[in-house]
């Protein structure tokens, strides 16, 4: 079964600090695109980041980049320079190859303190 | 585009009333989600259709959740008989092949 595990339930950070954020997967297949969402307290799903599989560069957007371990099966999320907008819930999502089926973690609450 | 809409975006009602939530996915789009948050179990994926196919509905909890999309530019949700633990926000997400998932703002249902 594809699954998506987040780990880390809760995290805080300090403004102006750096903070990582774990996701691990599970899938069989050589292909597929992996996501960040952000969840501010207004429950809009936001897009933060996108990776696809067979790229082997890191993919960054401003403030935020992943480390996208692929044989460890493993996409953090890097948040620097933290801002107290970027207070929010945290998803990582898969897709798998040759399926659109778009499964997410559990989700983790991330603070950030001024 | 005017983005995914949902609607309604709040619906309270009464334990075995019938609940209807909709969904208007962005034009061009060939994948639809239906997903259900709760604190509990975060965000769970209910049902998914491709090409309005419904290809995957293993999440969908009971009998008493139905869904349709009979064409490109609608789908339902529907709970019959609705019960208190159905309360939680629904979103319904649709994308195209290899881009991200654009979200609706999704229904808050409560059910007394």
């Amino acid at each position: 079964a594809q699954t998506v595990t987040q780990s880390q339930p809760e995290m805080s950070v300090q403004e102006a600090e750096t903070v990582t954020l774990s996701c691990t997967y599970d899938t069989s297949e050589s292909n597929y695109y992996l996501f960040w969402y952000k969840q501010p307290p207004s429950r809009q799903m936001i897009l933060v980041i996108r990776q696809e599989a067979y790229k082997q560069q890191n993919a960054t957007e401003n403030r935020f980049s992943v480390n996208f371990q692929k044989a460890a099966k493993s996409f953090s999320l890097k948040i620097s320079d933290s801002q107290l907008g970027d207070t929010a819930m945290y998803f990582c999502a898969s897709t798998q190859g040759g399926s659109e089926k778009l499964v997410f973690g559990k989700g983790t609450k991330l603070t950030v303190n001024p | 585009d005017a983005g995914v809409i949902q609607s309604p975006r709040h619906e309270v009602t009464e334990m075995g009333q019938e609940v209807t939530l909709r969904c208007k996915p962005i034009s061009g789009h060939n994948s639809l989600f239906w997903y259900r948050q709760t604190m509990m179990r975060g965000l769970e994926l209910l049902i998914y259709f491709n090409n309005n196919v419904p290809i995957d509905d293993s999440g969908m909890p009971e009998d008493r959740f139905s869904a349709k999309m009979p064409n490109a530019s609608f789908s339902t949700l529907k709970i019959q008989p609705s019960e208190p633990r159905d309360s939680a926000v629904y979103f319904c997400a649709s994308r195209r092949d290899g881009t991200e998932a654009f979200f609706g703002q999704g229904t808050r249902l409560t059910v007394v």
